[in-house]
Order: structure tokens, then sequence, then C-alpha cells
């Protein structure tokens, strides 16, 4: 399976600053998924990442609040806009490769 | 996109078998079923997964009822590292249900 990188791994940050979370992975990929997990809650899906493309967001997220980039097979970024408390969550990147998804180990967001 | 149904929480005693159910009812012919589990504070970690026939690794076992419609994960001697929040998933869907919170107790 692919190994991931992802930072940072946690941080605190003032109200409406932006966090810019990095995901990097050890072999080229077609895709990327970045997923939030609010405190005491699930895993949901904010968009998928396509390299060359612009990313696919699901329902509930916008691009100006999660812009993503994705400059090449091995490496995405997704930024936290203008961030509440509401956005405190920790953040995951994924990939498909082989066997499954492999997850990275999440960047852990508080905002005060 | 199919979903899946869990069972909130289950607990179980070290060392027995936890046998953890999913409900995929509206599964489709060429989907997988996955298995993932969130140690606390951890990325979720892959366990195991299957389409129609009962697949079995160092880590599970997954039994996959004849019509599709749900599927068990058996962890054949429960321990303590086991406790965590067990997902079903099916694979194209991308959609994480709430899983089940599995506890093992000593």
């Amino acid at each position: 399976s692919a190994v991931i990188s992802q930072k940072p791994s946690r941080d605190i940050c003032q109200r409406g600053t932006s966090l810019t979370i990095q995901c990097q992975v050890d072999s080229q990929v077609t895709m990327m998924f970045w997923y939030r997990q609010q405190p005491g809650q699930s895993l949901t899906l904010i968009a998928t990442a396509n390299q060359g493309s612009e990313a696919t967001y699901e329902s509930g997220f916008v691009i100006d609040k999660f812009p993503i980039s994705r400059p090449n097979l091995t490496f995405s970024t997704l930024t936290v806009s203008n961030m509440s408390p509401e956005d405190s969550s920790i953040y995951l990147c994924s990939v498909v490769r082989g066997v499954g998804y492999t997850f990275g180990s999440g960047t852990r967001l508080t905002v005060v | 996109d199919a979903k899946t149904t869990q069972p909130p929480s289950m607990d179980c005693a070290e060392g027995r078998a936890a046998n953890l159910p999913c409900n995929h009812s509206t599964i489709s012919g060429n989907e997988y079923v996955y298995w993932y589990r969130q140690i606390h504070s951890q990325g979720p970690q892959y366990i195991i997964h299957g389409l129609k026939n009962n697949e079995t690794n160092e880590m599970a076992s997954l039994i996959i009822t004849e019509d599709r419609k749900s599927s068990t994960l058996i962890l054949p001697h429960a321990t303590l590292r086991d406790t965590a929040v067990y997902y079903c998933i099916v694979r194209a869907s991308l959609v994480f249900g709430k899983g089940t919170r599995l506890s093992v107790i000593a």
C-alpha cells in the first residue's frame, strides 16, 4: 500500500486565518481524496483531487472555503480558508493504490 | 450510491471472537465491501475487503451473504488493541457511515 506523509500533524489557528495542509504520497496516484472528521463524528468526503484538473467537491463543500491544489501525481494541498471554530476537525488525505484506501495520519486543527 | 448500516457499539471479551455486522442492501453487483478501523486519533486502517466469496487474512475474516446485502467482519481472538471504531464501506461510494465502536474488555 502507499505511504502518505501529511503535514502539519496538528495546529492551533486564530479565527479568520487560513491553513494549508500538505499531503505527499510515495508513489504516483491518479486520485487523491480529502476528508474531514469533526469531533466524535465519522469521516466526510470533502473533495476528490485529480492531477491536471479542478477538484470535484461534495455537496456542502465549496472551492472558496477549501481550495485544493494538485500540481503533480504525488502531492496535494488542502487550504481551510477564513477559519472559524466550526472548522475544528481532523483533516485526512487518502489515496487508492492496490488494495483499498490508504489514509494519512491526519491534521488535527483547532480554531480559537 | 450504496450505503451501509452498522450497530453503533459492541462489547467483546478479550480472547473471544468479535462479530461485527454490516448491512449494505443497496450494493450493486460490481461493488466491493471494504472494512476499515480507526483507533483513536489515527487515520483509518484497511482491514479486509471482498466481493462475493468469504475472505480471510492475518487480521480478520469477512463473511458475505449470498445475496451480498450484508456482511460480517470477524476478529477471531479479540485483544485490547482491537478496541476501535470499525467502518464498513462500499468502495464506489466513498461514504463512511458512523461505524461500530468495538470495546474489547479484559
